[in-house]
């Protein structure tokens, strides 16, 4: 069953602590994706990685580190120095030619307190 | 930043009415993608709009595509309860490899 995973669904923490979601596809995908979502407003791009082992900051990378060691696995650590980390983060991945529809994983609400 | 504007930001209708959402962006593309995301959950694909169409179909939507006016609409033809959700257009910006630039989505509530 193909498809891209997050997990966990819901996820809390104090603030200050670091914390890291995961993404996984088994899409063949080469690029992958990680997008932020406030209430009401549109998806933001955190980070992506277009091939294992290179990935770019996207508009709102601040606060916010990731790796790709694997074609299959992006995961991002939102980190301390993130000054207002609550919010749901999608995850999408993508084949890398240009102009490529984007698949979506369901998700993680971050919940800091 | 974000790219896409839509425009109404919430839409209410009745089953069986048609749904028209609006989408205007700034900067040149190479293509226009609209996307739905029911509450809480991931976003799922529509449609993919190239910027040398002008007009696509799949099924009860069908999307424009007007260049010179950087807009595009989604009709949602004959609407069912299943289609409230919150619907987004995402731009391929021209020379920006794979990277989607998301608006702000329009809000579909459709009633009984």
């Amino acid at each position: 069953d193909g498809g891209i995973t997050q997990s966990p669904k819901y996820l809390f923490r104090k603030e200050g602590q670091n914390v890291t979601l995961s993404c996984e596809q088994n899409l063949n995908h080469d690029a992958m994706y990680w997008y932020r979502q406030d209430p009401g407003q549109g998806l933001r791009l955190i980070y992506y990685s277009q091939i294992v082992n290179d990935f770019q900051k996207g508009d709102i990378a601040e606060g916010y580190s990731v790796s790709r060691e694997k074609k299959e696995s992006f995961p991002l650590t939102v980190t301390s120095a993130q000054k207002n980390p609550t919010a749901f983060y999608l995850c999408a991945s993508s084949f890398r030619t240009g102009g490529d529809t984007q698949y979506f994983g369901p998700g993680t609400r971050l919940t800091v307190l | 930043s974000q790219q896409g504007e839509e425009d109404p930001q919430a839409l209410s209708i009745q089953e069986g009415e048609n749904a028209t959402m609006n989408c205007s962006y700034k900067t040149s593309i190479n293509n226009l993608q609209w996307y739905r995301q029911n509450s809480g959950r991931g976003l799922v694909h529509l449609i993919l709009i190239r910027s040398n169409e002008r007009e696509k179909h799949s099924g009860r939507l069908r999307v424009t595509l007007d260049t010179s006016k950087k807009s595009s609409s989604l009709l949602i033809t004959a609407s069912r309860a299943a289609d409230t959700a919150s619907y987004f257009c995402a731009t391929g910006l021209t020379g920006g490899g794979n990277k989607l630039t998301f608006g702000t989505g329009t809000q579909l509530k459709v009633e009984l």
